[in-house]
């Protein structure tokens, strides 16, 4: 069962630009997070943001959260060629016991 | 800093094989999973594991079973290998309510 979906499914940017993803999903969650895969690696979990925030920043990460409209958006600034990667968003799912993760969002960044 | 082992990088098996696919995580984590990703489909939960000896299935257990012995140790058993379980199969562990920590995955090919 997939519980977010991420949009674009592909974006393509140069050097210096913003990218920013987006995340639906479909039941409550107490907490959303992101998660990025290098090209034949393993995932590497990026920011958490919990149900009772609307922002968060890491360095060059912002991510928001709509629960009213069931979003997130994950938005990298002054992107660089290393941000090339897969992204993904994900929740919890109905039991609480296991992270439910979505189709991801393949970013290149062209230099 | 956190590591997450899978024992082969890729793997090729024979319709109708046996095949384990072993993961070793170093940091004590109660809970680890087993998720697989095809083009498309995103990540798939197979089983996950609260902690030692217990098992629970995720979305997609059928033709797979598991093995928690340890608690640093999670295998996952293809009980009779089928040309649809060729995959990239990832590894992931946690401490319980934190962030999953994933392996670099086991691309296994069924010919």
């Amino acid at each position: 069962s997939q519980q977010g979906e991420e949009d674009p499914q592909a974006l393509s940017i140069q050097e210096g630009e913003n990218a920013t993803m987006n995340c639906s999903y479909k039941t409550s969650i107490n907490n959303l997070q992101w998660y990025r895969q290098n090209s034949g690696r393993g995932l590497v979990h990026l920011i958490l943001i919990r149900s009772n925030e609307r922002e968060k920043h890491s360095g060059r990460l912002r991510v928001t959260l709509d629960t009213s409209k069931k979003s997130s958006s994950l938005l990298i600034t002054a992107s660089r060629a290393a941000d090339t990667a897969s992204y993904f968003c994900a929740t919890l799912n109905q039991a609480g016991t296991a992270l439910i993760f979505g189709k991801g969002t393949t970013l290149s960044v062209s230099s | 800093d956190v590591k997450v082992t899978q024992s082969s990088r890729y793997l090729v098996k024979r319709t109708g094989e046996k095949v384990f696919l072993e993961c070793v995580q170093d940091m004590d984590h109660e809970n680890m999973f087993w998720y697989r990703q095809d083009p498309g489909l995103g990540l798939r939960l197979i089983y996950f594991s609260y902690d030692v000896k217990m098992k629970e299935k995720g979305d997609i257990p059928e033709g797979y079973s598991v093995s928690r012995e340890k608690k640093e140790r999670f295998s996952l058993i293809l009980e009779s290998a089928s040309t649809n379980q060729t995959s990239m199969y990832l590894c992931a562990s946690r401490r319980v309510n934190s962030p999953l920590h994933f392996g670099n995955g086991t691309r296994l090919t069924v010919t």
